[in-house]
């Protein structure tokens, strides 16, 4: 039971460039969600996936697409990618309905220069 | 909208210190609150959670109380260990739209030393 697992860890992007974040969970979970984490700014979330086909803006999503796969996985894409999208993404997953635990991945660290 | 405000850090304390790290939200309605933890180099992990008004969650030695009257969820630890050196977020669950999404605090780094 591997959880939550991301794909790359770490990745470094000139401006303009392109590039897909992976994530997949194997807990059956329903939801999904992308976050960035940036310093004293704490977790900001970009996208959201409440169910397989279903997606929806967070606070942040300017600059980026999503895909919800199938159940198991949801990327993240950067079309166009700028500095101020060097950053540190998280993907998380839960259960539906209320308050579930979101379980997190470890995290793709990217810098845009 | 719902927002978290928490202690800043960092915080630096020695063993078996006695550790509170303050946290108050804003929110319509009643949500769930949560303290996640972070340690270095690694995702986010929930350490305890309270769903209602008065609920205390603990976890690990770690205890929050769910403060409706002053809309504060702080947390506690009457020991900190070495291990305990990570960077805290205080979150709370917002609902709207069907689907559950977390508004998180900006973290509060905590060191601890022997």
């Amino acid at each position: 039971n591997a959880g939550v697992t991301q794909t790359p860890k770490f990745q470094v992007l000139k401006t303009g460039q392109s590039m897909t974040l992976q994530c997949a969970q194997d807990m059956n979970h329903n939801s999904m969600y992308w976050y960035r984490q940036d310093p004293g700014m704490g977790l900001r979330l970009i996208y959201y996936s409440a169910s397989e086909g279903t997606t929806d803006k967070g606070e942040v999503p300017n600059g980026y697409n999503v895909s919800r796969l199938n159940k198991r996985e949801f990327s993240l894409r950067l079309e166009s990618a700028a500095p101020s999208q060097t950053s540190v993404y998280f993907c998380a997953s839960s259960w539906d309905g209320s308050y579930n635990e979101q379980f997190f991945g470890p995290g793709t660290r990217l810098t845009v220069l | 909208g719902d927002s978290v405000t928490q202690m800043e850090g960092p915080v630096t304390l020695s063993e078996e210190a006695f550790l509170t790290i303050n946290c108050t939200y804003t929110a319509t309605g009643y949500p769930s609150l949560f303290w996640y933890v972070q340690y270095p180099g690694e995702g986010l992990q929930l350490l305890l959670k309270a769903t209602k008004a008065d609920d205390k969650g603990s976890n690990k030695g770690f205890e929050a109380t769910y403060r409706k009257e002053t809309t504060s969820f702080h947390l506690e630890k009457g020991s900190v260990q070495v291990s305990d050196s990570a960077v805290y977020f205080c979150a709370l669950s917002d609902l709207r739209g069907g689907s559950e999404k977390l508004v998180f605090g900006k973290g509060t780094k905590l060191t601890v030393n022997p």
